[in-house]
């Protein structure tokens, strides 16, 4: 099994800040990487798929980069409604799994 | 407009057994990966099953193989999670979701049901 590791587990920040956010895996996987947010009582939306394609209505601020083990996740400039838990997921081999999440709280 | 939604949800004995539902709208169901995400009170997610678009391949976590199965039917646009031998460690809400690929990446979620397994 895949296991991902997000850093940091919390983030605090100001809105207007920089968030630049962690996924490593256990082995290569590739390009093979996915961001969700979790908003509270919301189900996860797709973020980034494949380590760095925005997915559809997703604004440019969120970026996705890395191959390999080493992932990234940035939020360029943040906006209030995007203090959330940010999950990353890897497909590159079965099970499929998740990482434990960062929370992105406000300073 | 892609729309997921479950149905099922509910409190159980352990041991017991629920069917989940998923009705799928606003897309071709049959050419799509179907999956089940699972997240416990408090927790992070867990994939839970996936079954491709003509159900030939399905794969499950270890934590549930055994005692759930995933199911669909392409003609109801519907999927379905039989779950068994509930423990109370199952308990947790249960997301629908579409998979952009075999090997997926979740492109679009149900709002989750419930499932809480207590005595």
């Amino acid at each position: 099994e895949i296991v991902l590791t997000q850093s940091p587990a919390t983030l605090s920040l100001s809105p207007g800040e920089r968030a630049t956010l962690s996924c490593r895996a256990s082995q290569s996987i590739s390009s093979y990487l996915a961001w969700y947010q979790q908003k509270p009582g919301q189900a996860p939306r797709l973020l980034i798929y494949d380590a760095s394609n925005r997915a559809t209505g997703i604004p440019a601020r969120f970026s996705g980069s890395g191959s390999g083990t080493d992932f990234t996740l940035t939020i360029s400039s943040l906006e209030p409604e995007d203090f959330a838990v940010y999950y990353c997921q890897q497909r590159s081999n079965w099970p499929l799994t998740f990482g434990g999440g960062t929370n992105v709280e406000i300073k | 407009e892609v729309q997921l939604v479950e149905s099922g949800g509910g409190l159980v004995k352990p041991g017991g057994s629920l069917r989940l539902s998923c009705a799928a709208s606003g897309f071709t169901f049959s050419s799509y990966t179907m999956n089940w995400v699972r997240q416990a009170p408090g927790k992070g997610l867990e994939w839970v099953s996936s079954i491709s678009s003509s159900s030939s391949y399905i794969y499950y976590a270890d934590s549930v193989k055994g005692r759930f199965t995933i199911s669909r039917d392409n003609a109801k646009n519907s999927l379905y999670l039989q779950m068994n031998s509930l423990r109370v460690e199952d308990t947790a809400v249960y997301y629908c979701a579409r998979g952009n690929s075999w090997y997926p990446h979740f492109d679009y979620w149900g709002q989750g049901a419930l499932v809480t397994v207590s005595s």
